[in-house]
């Protein structure tokens, strides 16, 4: 089957780094995205890997290894506005986008 | 981006009334259309994937009878929830892709709240 695994919540505090692992288990690739998700709000997108490495924009970067499954999203200088849920995402050979659970940050001050 | 509109944004419904929910790709031709729904505190469930022009796929367990699909053109989705009931309550949203986005994000539209009482 089909897996994606994230942790279910972190705590952070502002003006710190913080990182979201995802591992996932999908039948084919063709990316990974991270999304950041409010709280009765619609996803919105973060950032798209489909190459090993990092890839960086502004406060947040996202890594990618294809051989171990594995990718991580890396939050710097947190604000209390990056309070939100944080859902990583594979599509999968069908061009299908396979969720996962989403992490719940918490940003304290 | 490309920008996906979603109306309404929040509607509340009388149990056994139909209610219907549109999706528009404002900037792009959208060659696939994806509803979601998302119950609190979980993460997005596909429910449906539609082509222009051709009937909805829906994943398993889902009743498309309930949940009627409509893709007729390609800035337009619908999706209506008929006889809706207190357990559809829940956040509907829509994705749309076309043949260019293949390679980047599907874009998102604002989400519908349903509130069935």
């Amino acid at each position: 089957g089909q897996n994606i695994d994230q942790p279910t919540e972190m705590t952070a505090t502002e003006g710190a780094i913080v990182q979201i692992n995802c591992t996932y288990q999908t039948s084919g690739f063709n990316g990974l995205f991270w999304y950041q998700q409010h709280a009765g709000e619609a996803p919105t997108f973060l950032s798209y890997n489909v190459l090993d490495g990092l890839e960086e924009k502004g406060r947040f970067s996202s890594f990618l290894s294809r051989s171990k499954g594995y990718s991580y999203l890396l939050l710097k200088e947190l604000q209390m506005k990056d309070s939100a849920s944080y859902l990583c995402a594979v599509r999968d050979s069908n061009y299908q986008l396979i969720w996962g659970a989403g992490t719940k940050l918490i940003i304290k001050p | 981006g490309a920008v996906v509109s979603q109306h309404p944004s929040w509607v509340i419904c009388k149990s056994g009334t139909s209610v219907k929910i549109e999706c528009r790709s404002l900037d792009f031709q959208a060659t696939t259309m994806f509803w979601y729904r998302q119950f609190p505190k979980q993460s997005l469930m596909l429910m449906a994937t539609s082509n222009e022009g051709s009937k909805a796929t829906y994943e398993q367990g889902v009743e498309k009878d309930k949940f009627l699909i409509n893709h007729a053109s390609l800035t337009l989705s619908t999706l209506t929830v008929t006889s809706a009931h207190p357990e559809d309550s829940s956040f509907y949203i829509c994705s749309a892709r076309g043949e260019r986005e293949r390679e980047t994000e599907a874009f998102f539209g604002q989400g519908t709240r349903l509130t069935v009482v």
